[in-house]
């Protein structure tokens, strides 16, 4: 099962609401990513956790802060967002953050910042 | 220059033909590549990694130039279903993605 699932598939959200995005894995991997992919554009890494501790942030814009509750969950919080931030939010898992291991990407969620 | 540079496309091919795509990279220190695949407005799924020695998968041929600093795909027998934008990933420490190639089989 290389099955990574994200939740909601599309998010509607104005400037001053708070919402998030959700990540889950049951593949025991210890390494997962969240990027962000605008319209004709390849995927932007944005954080990476390895082993449940932030390793990575690609400095994100705090309006975005990310949460690792347990190592099958990664969370995005979402708040005072602007209308760029509208774009596809993808969450990739690997065994682990060593250079050889592959990326399972989620099927993403869809924002759009009104 | 880029990270990693693709040729954005598209290339567009008849059915049965075959392709080939690019991908330079300018960081002599990757240690580690791949070739997914994105359909519209779905997520990347890895179509292949990619080894020293080159390695194939059915249709499909990776090869690895480290000398140059470029992988490349060759795709065979070109199906509709091929058609989608073909992504490189560049591995050192991060992942770094190229842009994309686009490619449209036509019947």
């Amino acid at each position: 099962d290389t099955e990574v699932t994200q939740t909601p598939k599309h998010l509607v959200m104005g400037m001053t609401n708070k919402k998030s995005l959700k990540c889950e894995q049951h593949m025991g991997h210890r390494a997962m990513y969240w990027y962000k992919q605008k319209a004709k554009k390849p995927p932007e890494l944005m954080f990476v956790y390895s082993y449940e501790k932030l390793s990575i942030n690609e400095s994100v814009p705090s309006r975005f802060s990310p949460e690792c509750p347990n190592s099958s969950l990664l969370n995005l919080h979402l708040h005072a967002l602007q209308p760029e931030d509208s774009a596809l939010y993808l969450c990739a898992s690997s065994q682990d953050e060593q250079v050889q291991e592959t990326q399972y990407f989620g099927p993403g969620t869809r924002l759009l910042v009104l | 220059r880029k990270e990693v540079e693709q040729d954005p496309g598209p290339f567009n091919v008849p059915e049965g033909a075959t392709v080939a795509f690019n991908c330079t990279y300018s960081n002599s220190a990757s240690q580690s590549f791949f070739w997914y695949r994105q359909d519209c407005r779905k997520e990347p799924k890895l179509l292949m990694s990619v080894y020293s020695s080159g390695n194939e998968d059915g249709r499909f041929t990776a090869q690895l130039n480290r000398a140059s600093q470029y992988i490349s795909l060759l795709i065979r027998d070109s199906k509709l279903s091929d058609s989608a934008t073909y992504l490189c990933v560049v591995k050192r420490w991060r992942v770094t993605f190229g842009t994309g190639t686009k490619l449209q089989v036509i019947p």
